[in-house]
């Protein structure tokens, strides 16, 4: 079956610690996007990437880095210059064009601590 | 004035009831809608779109008032695994899915 998987789906880090959370999708989507929820907040974006070699900043990219070197993969660090990085982290992707929904990733908790 | 504004809840409701949830957005020229499904601690799924003339799927039914500015979900026969919350996505002008504009939730409890 096509999907998004993220891994892990806990993740705990020290403070000062850059960490990476994984996203893979089988589903042929060539955006790729990374969204963080935070409680009573909708979700905000963090970084997209519409094709292979190439993205662009969210609403919300300081302290975060991506890359997307193949189409099925697009993981993201989460860098110690986050200053608030506890968070629910959601992997989505969709197929190109407008009006498209997303599909997500089952999602990374992360807790810094 | 957020831009998009959704009642958090809850909504506690006995199964079998009929339970109808409103989303507000600010800008007129938004151009498609959604209904998203999200459980506790876990990823959203696609509901339904809302088109114009508005959709049915089941017991749910998605209406769209661009006078207005409001999308709203109907359920019918409520089940206990109805409860969830329920996240209303308004995409802007042009369609831009980097663009996609969340709601907070509106969260639904099924009461047995």
């Amino acid at each position: 079956d096509g999907g998004i998987t993220q891994s892990p789906k806990y993740l705990f880090r020290k403070e000062g610690q850059n960490v990476t959370l994984s996203c893979e999708q089988n589903l042929n989507h060539d955006a790729m996007y990374w969204y963080r929820q935070d409680p009573g907040q909708g979700l905000r974006l963090i970084y997209y990437s519409q094709i292979v070699n190439d993205f662009q900043k969210g609403d919300i990219a300081e302290g975060y880095s991506v890359s997307r070197e193949k189409k099925e993969s697009f993981p993201l660090t989460v860098t110690s210059a986050q200053k608030n990085p506890t968070a629910f982290y959601l992997c989505a992707s969709s197929v190109q064009g407008a009006n498209s929904p997303l599909h997500f990733g089952n999602g990374t908790r992360l807790t810094v601590t | 004035r957020k831009e998009v504004e959704q009642d958090p809840g809850p909504f506690n409701v006995p199964e079998g009831a009929t339970v109808a949830f409103n989303c507000t957005y600010s800008n007129s020229a938004s151009q498609s809608f959604f209904w998203y499904r999200q459980d506790c601690r876990k990823e959203p799924k696609l509901l339904m779109s809302v088109y114009s003339s508005g959709n049915e799927d089941g017991r749910f039914t998605a209406q769209l008032n661009r006078a207005s500015q409001y999308i709203s979900l109907l359920i019918r026969d409520s089940k206990l695994s109805d409860s969830a919350t329920y996240l209303c996505v308004v995409t802007p002008y042009g369609g831009a899915t980097n663009k996609l504009i969340f709601g907070t939730g509106t969260l639904l409890a099924v009461q047995p």
